[in-house]
């Protein structure tokens, strides 16, 4: 059963560290998206990709968040520096086209103190 | 572009009781629909999916939902629902033919009482 993973599944930092969260698609599939949950602003698109290439990335703070993927088999998602208010879930999804459904890893949630 | 409303941010149901939950959408032509569970602590996972065809989709967990073109809805049905089935639930909606991502709606809260 072919499954998008992500790691680590939790993570707490103090303000100003470096955060990296990384996810493995599911194999085959060209989309990649990352997305940022919280209680008060629910779940947010950060960045999306196909075939590697970053197609929009206008839901992320630009100068703290950036997101790669340096192979078909994974996407990063980094923060540099932390703040308390990046405190989240942050979910990785794959699919097999844009429009077409998306596949959600468990998340890693963040605590940034 | 394509949007997604879900009008109900709660709704409580006893168990065993028949669920609704509704989803309306805005797009020009057939759009692709979906709705997704979330449980606590968990990602999202796909409760079933309508591109095209019988306007009835019968999805896991024992769910359905209906394609109305005319009220522009994609409403999602349990006959009877189960404890187990407290969570959250969110439609999406995407451009079927066009190339673009799948826009989703805030999401309903669903909460069982025993």
């Amino acid at each position: 059963d072919a499954r998008v993973t992500q790691t680590p599944r939790h993570k707490v930092t103090e303000m100003g560290q470096e955060v990296t969260m990384r996810c493995q698609p599911i194999l085959g599939h060209n989309t990649v998206f990352w997305y940022r949950q919280t209680m008060m602003q629910g779940l947010e698109l950060l960045a999306y990709f196909r075939n590697r290439a970053p197609l929009d990335d206008s839901g992320m703070p630009k100068d703290r968040f950036s997101a790669e993927m340096p192979d078909a088999t994974l996407a990063t998602l980094k923060i540099q520096p932390s703040e308390p208010r990046d405190s989240a879930v942050y979910f990785c999804a794959s699919g097999p086209g844009l429009a077409n459904e998306q596949f959600f890893g468990p998340g890693t949630r963040l605590t940034v103190l | 572009a394509q949007s997604v409303t879900q009008p109900d941010i709660h709704i409580t149901v006893s168990e065993g009781a028949s669920l609704e939950l509704r989803c309306n959408y805005s797009y020009g032509a057939t759009p692709y629909l979906f709705w997704y569970v979330q449980s606590p602590g968990q990602g999202l996972q796909l409760l079933l999916k309508y591109f095209s065809g019988d306007t009835l989709v019968q999805g896991i967990k024992g769910f359905e939902a209906e394609f109305k073109r005319s009220q522009s809805s994609f409403n999602l049905r349990k006959p009877s629902v189960h404890w187990s089935d407290a969570a959250e639930y969110f439609c999406a909606v995407g451009a079927g033919n066009r190339d673009d991502k799948i826009i989703f709606g805030k999401g309903t809260r669903l909460h069982i009482l025993p």
